[in-house]
């Protein structure tokens, strides 16, 4: 059975520039969620994607945007590329249960924004 | 909204010392909780976890259990180990609806021999 993966491992951008992430779910399972790590922070939630919609949605701006595939794999799109948009982001894979979320990490790309 | 506090680290023990990392949340209903791990450069992994009031969630020596009077999630070990230098991120996730992890803000253990 397949992990989470994730492509790239760094990247680094200048500001204003737009990037793509991208995440292969891990075998069997139907929704993607991304999450931001800023240096020294816990995890934030962007999106979720589930059977290709976005279903939610935390505090990040519109120039953050998404696709999941048919194949269940996911980009992140980061537009007007800010500095603080420089951290870890990771990328999670799960099948909604009935009783609660358990969710399985990639390993994150690194961003930095120059 | 829903959120996770963690103490501060870090928290900086000898090898075989008792461990205790406080967790505590607030959420307008009864979350599952959980206790992520992350080591140097990786991505996060699931320690363990509980779904209801006085579930005790354990795995590689690690316990915690969920205090729906105290809203608490503190993680505990009875005897630390060079390799369990990380850090630990408590975190929720309500029950109802799209299910997205709210993460307290980690806090990072140090354990030297």
């Amino acid at each position: 059975e397949t992990g989470v993966t994730q492509s790239p491992t760094h990247l680094i951008k200048t500001r204003g520039q737009q990037v793509t992430l991208r995440c292969s779910s891990q075998s069997g399972h139907n929704t993607v969620s991304w999450y931001q790590q800023a240096l020294g922070q816990g995890p934030q939630f962007i999106f979720q994607y589930y059977r290709e919609e976005e279903n939610g949605r935390g505090n990040f701006p519109p120039r953050f945007s998404g696709l999941q595939f048919p194949n269940y794999s996911s980009e992140l799109n980061v537009n007007a590329l800010e500095l603080d948009d420089s951290a870890l982001y990771l990328c999670a894979s799960s099948f909604p249960s009935s009783s609660y979320n358990e969710q399985f990490f990639g390993p994150g790309t690194r961003l930095t924004v120059l | 909204g829903d959120s996770v506090t963690q103490m501060e680290g870090p928290v900086t023990l000898s090898e075989e010392a008792f461990l205790t990392i406080n967790c505590t949340y607030t959420a307008t209903g009864y979350p599952s909780l959980f206790w992520y791990v992350q080591y140097p450069g990786e991505g996060l992994q699931l320690l363990l976890k509980a779904t209801k009031a006085d579930d005790k969630g354990s795995n590689k020596g690690f316990e915690a259990t969920y205090r729906k009077e105290t809203t608490s999630f503190h993680l505990e070990k009875g005897s630390v180990q060079v390799s369990d230098s990380a850090v630990y991120f408590c975190a929720l996730s309500m029950n109802t609806g799209f299910q997205k992890l709210v993460f307290g803000t980690g806090t990072r253990l140090l354990v030297s021999p």
